[in-house]
């Protein structure tokens, strides 16, 4: 059963456009969660998280926005760069573990 | 760069052997965490270590064990490997405060290929 789930395994933007991964989970006891970026042959990178109690959390250029009601989570990036092109997982934090999605292959066109 | 290392990178192996990969946790941090990522999945929590007990575990037999040292780095060992144990596995560190550690983000080191021949 998997709860936390990235539906899109890929996505193609164009540099300078906004790039919009989305995330949805299962569990309304989920109060934490994160987005992590992974390049190949690397672990993952922690990029943001966001608390239950709020809805939007913003560091630059990544905007993770949250919506309890719909169990729907999703990380903006603005202005897409090349750099950016990675696996970008989501994962929700449980009684002492982290569950993550599948990871969405994000890939920024020059 | 988030100072958790791993060793090896890469190992083959055989059905039915051992191994154990190694972990060496950021500096101050006393919680290790280890993962199996196969492809085309998200990492997979096995269990975690928090002052050198386990702390919790994942959906995986007991031929997964670890061991967390006091320095705080850590080991997995796996037995009797299997076909299926071929993945890439991650170990993540955090520091748990005294009062519990539902909020620290984890950082996770280059991870170790494992291919099960």
């Amino acid at each position: 059963d998997q709860q936390v789930k990235q539906n899109s395994p890929s996505l193609s933007v164009q540099e300078g456009r906004i790039s919009i991964l989305n995330c949805d989970y299962t569990n309304s006891m989920f109060d934490y969660f994160l987005w992590y970026k992974k390049y190949p042959a690397e672990g993952p990178t922690f990029l943001i998280s966001i608390s239950s109690i709020k809805d939007k959390n913003e560091d630059g250029r990544f905007t993770v926005f949250l919506n309890k009601s719909a169990k729907h989570l999703s990380l903006h990036i603005v202005p897409s760069q090349p750099g950016d092109s990675a696996v970008y997982f989501c994962a929700a934090l449980g009684t002492y573990k982290y569950i993550f999605g599948t990871g969405t292959r994000l890939k920024v066109l020059a | 760069e988030t100072g958790v290392t791993q060793s090896p990178t890469h190992l083959i192996k055989t059905r039915g052997q051992q191994v154990t990969l190694r972990c060496s946790s950021q500096s101050g941090h006393n919680t290790v965490s280890w993962y199996q990522q196969a492809l085309g999945q998200g990492p997979q929590f096995i269990f975690q270590y928090y002052r050198e007990e386990e702390n919790g575990r994942g959906n995986f037999p007991p031929r997964f064990s670890g061991l967390q040292f006091p320095n705080y780095s850590s080991e997995l060992n796996v037995n009797a490997l299997e076909l299926d144990d071929s993945a890439l596995y991650l170990c993540a560190s955090s520091l748990t405060g005294t009062s519990g550690g539902a909020w620290e983000t984890q950082y996770f080191g280059p991870g170790t290929r494992l291919l099960v021949l």
